[in-house]
């Protein structure tokens, strides 16, 4: 099945914007979904179908894709913002969902 | 307690079984597709398994394909993990989750995520 690469650590300061990104071969035919993840909690999701937002979530959040490569944008970002960021796809030619390494956001 | 309740983790030796519950609440279970979804300690998330919402599909991780079966039971709204042959790397919480849109056949993206039950595999 396909590998998605994500940065291991992406930092950034209050109030300025993170860009997450992931990689891989599936990108340009799948949907990619972005789960955030903070310490003891379970996944959240944030954004999924490429750019769609749950009900919930911040519109400071958002989701890109171009090519192989999709992005994951967070706007005037918080303190409350720090945590693990996975992408994920379902890989229809292996039938199996992928996850990205995942990504620890830091904010400074 | 939340819509997705996991039951059953614990300690087992090596190549020993264990069968993982997730009891549902709060929707109509029948109309969902799941996954069982593990996180190492300390490590990132790994899909697992997952089974539409009718059961007459089921997808594995290559790293369990053979060993682990997923199932469901519409009539009492509960999923199992019937693990077999256990490994020390099969060492991770493992978390029952929905997937987003009823009534599909293969995977999407999921929305609800149970809290997990720690399957530890040691001797």
């Amino acid at each position: 099945s396909s590998v998605l690469v994500q940065p291991p650590s992406v930092s950034v300061a209050p109030g300025k914007t993170a860009r997450i990104t992931c990689e891989g071969d599936s990108i340009g035919g799948e949907r990619v979904h972005w789960y955030q993840q903070k310490p003891g909690q379970v996944p959240v999701l944030v954004i999924y179908y490429d750019g769609d937002r749950p009900s919930g979530i911040p519109e400071r959040f958002s989701g890109s894709k171009s090519g192989n490569t999709a992005t994951l944008t967070i706007n005037w970002v918080e303190a409350g913002d720090e945590a693990d960021y996975y992408c994920q796809v379902w890989d229809s030619s292996s039938d199996h969902v992928v996850f990205g390494g995942g990504t620890k956001l830091t904010v400074l | 307690q939340g819509p997705l309740v996991e039951s059953g983790g614990g300690v087992v030796q090596p190549g020993r079984s264990l069968s993982l519950l997730c009891s549902t609440s709060g929707f109509t279970f029948s109309r969902y597709a799941m996954h069982w979804v593990r996180q190492a300690p300390g490590m990132g998330l790994e899909w697992v398994a997952f089974i539409s919402y009718d059961g007459r599909n089921e997808y594995y991780a290559d790293s369990v394909k053979g060993r682990f079966t997923i199932s469901r039971d519409n009539s009492k709204n509960t999923l199992t993990l019937q693990m077999n042959s256990l490994r020390v790397e099969d060492t991770a919480v493992y978390h029952c989750a929905r997937d987003h849109i009823p009534y599909i056949a293969t995977g999407g993206t999921i929305d609800y995520w149970g809290r997990g039950t720690l399957v530890t595999v040691s001797s």
